[in-house]
C-alpha cells in the first residue's frame, strides 16, 4: 500500500517555465487536495477535488491549475512559474463517505520542494 | 473564515519533561474538528491527535493529550515524557463540519510551533 505518492521530490525551474507536480493515491479516496508550505505561514490550500471531474479553488489558487480525470490522480500544473511559487508542495487525500466522515484523516504525501529562479 | 493561531513559534523541553503547545482558533460554528500534526525533518506530515468538538472528553494518544476548551476556543497539546524523536514542527489544524457535509475536507492550519528536545 503506497499511500499518497508525489513526484518529483525536488525540482528547480526558471521563471516562466511550466511543469506538473504529480500526485497519485491507491486508497480509493474521493477527496484530494494540494497545499503549499512556506516558512512562517503553515500550510495553505491551493486546490481540491471531491471526485473525478470535480475541482475547486482553495485559499491560494492563482498561478495553478488542476484536473481530476481519475480517482487516483490529481496533478498540479504551474503554467508560468514565478519566484513566489518557490515552496514545498503537499498532496493530501481522504475518504468523504463513512459513518464518522468528519473524523476522516488526511493522508499526506512526502512533499515536493520546488525552487523557481 | 476560520483562523488558527499558534502563538509560540518555538518551544524547547528537556528530555523526559512535559511541554504544552498552545493553539487558539476563531470560528462561529458549533460543529467542527481539530487536529495536531507533527512534521519531523523528513517533512512528512503525521497525525498526532484529533478532537471532535461535540465530545466533551479530551482526546489522548499515549504520551500526547489535548486540553480542549470549546468556550475559550483553545486546543493545546501536551506531550508527556518528551523524547528526542518528538523534536519537530507541530501544526494545529481546524476542519469545519459544515464544509464536510458539502463534500470538502479542507483543513485550516496554524503557522506551526518548532519543538526542540534537549538531551
Amino acid at each position: 500500500n503506497a499511500g499518497v505518492t508525489q513526484t518529483p521530490k525536488f525540482q528547480v525551474l526558471k521563471t516562466g517555465q511550466s511543469m506538473t507536480l504529480q500526485c497519485a493515491q491507491d486508497m480509493n479516496h474521493e477527496y484530494m487536495s494540494w497545499y503549499r508550505q512556506d516558512p512562517g505561514m503553515g500550510l495553505r490550500l491551493i486546490h481540491y477535488s471531491v471526485g473525478a471531474g470535480i475541482t475547486d479553488q482553495g485559499e491560494v489558487p492563482n498561478g495553478y491549475n488542476v484536473s481530476r480525470s481519475t480517482t487516483e490522480d490529481f496533478p498540479l500544473r504551474l503554467l508560468s512559474a514565478a519566484p513566489s511559487q518557490t515552496s514545498v508542495y503537499f498532496c493530501a487525500s481522504s475518504y468523504i463517505r463513512g459513518i464518522q466522515a468528519g473524523a476522516n484523516v488526511l493522508t499526506f504525501g512526502a512533499g515536493s520542494r520546488l525552487t523557481v529562479l | 473564515a476560520q483562523t488558527v493561531t499558534q502563538s509560540q513559534p518555538e518551544m524547547s523541553v528537556q528530555e523526559a519533561e512535559t511541554v504544552t503547545l498552545s493553539c487558539t482558533y476563531d470560528t462561529s460554528e458549533s460543529d467542527y474538528y481539530l487536529f495536531w500534526y507533527k512534521q519531523p525533518p523528513s517533512r512528512q506530515m503525521i497525525l498526532v491527535i484529533r478532537q471532535e468538538a461535540y465530545k466533551q472528553q479530551n482526546a489522548t494518544e499515549n504520551r500526547f493529550s489535548v486540553n480542549f476548551q470549546k468556550a475559550a476556543k483553545s486546543f493545546s497539546l501536551k506531550i508527556s515524557d518528551s523524547q528526542l524523536g518528538d523534536a519537530a514542527m507541530y501544526f494545529c489544524a481546524y476542519r469545519s463540519a459544515i464544509d464536510l457535509q458539502g463534500g470538502s475536507e479542507k483543513l485550516v492550519f496554524g503557522k506551526g510551533t518548532k519543538l526542540t528536545v534537549n538531551p
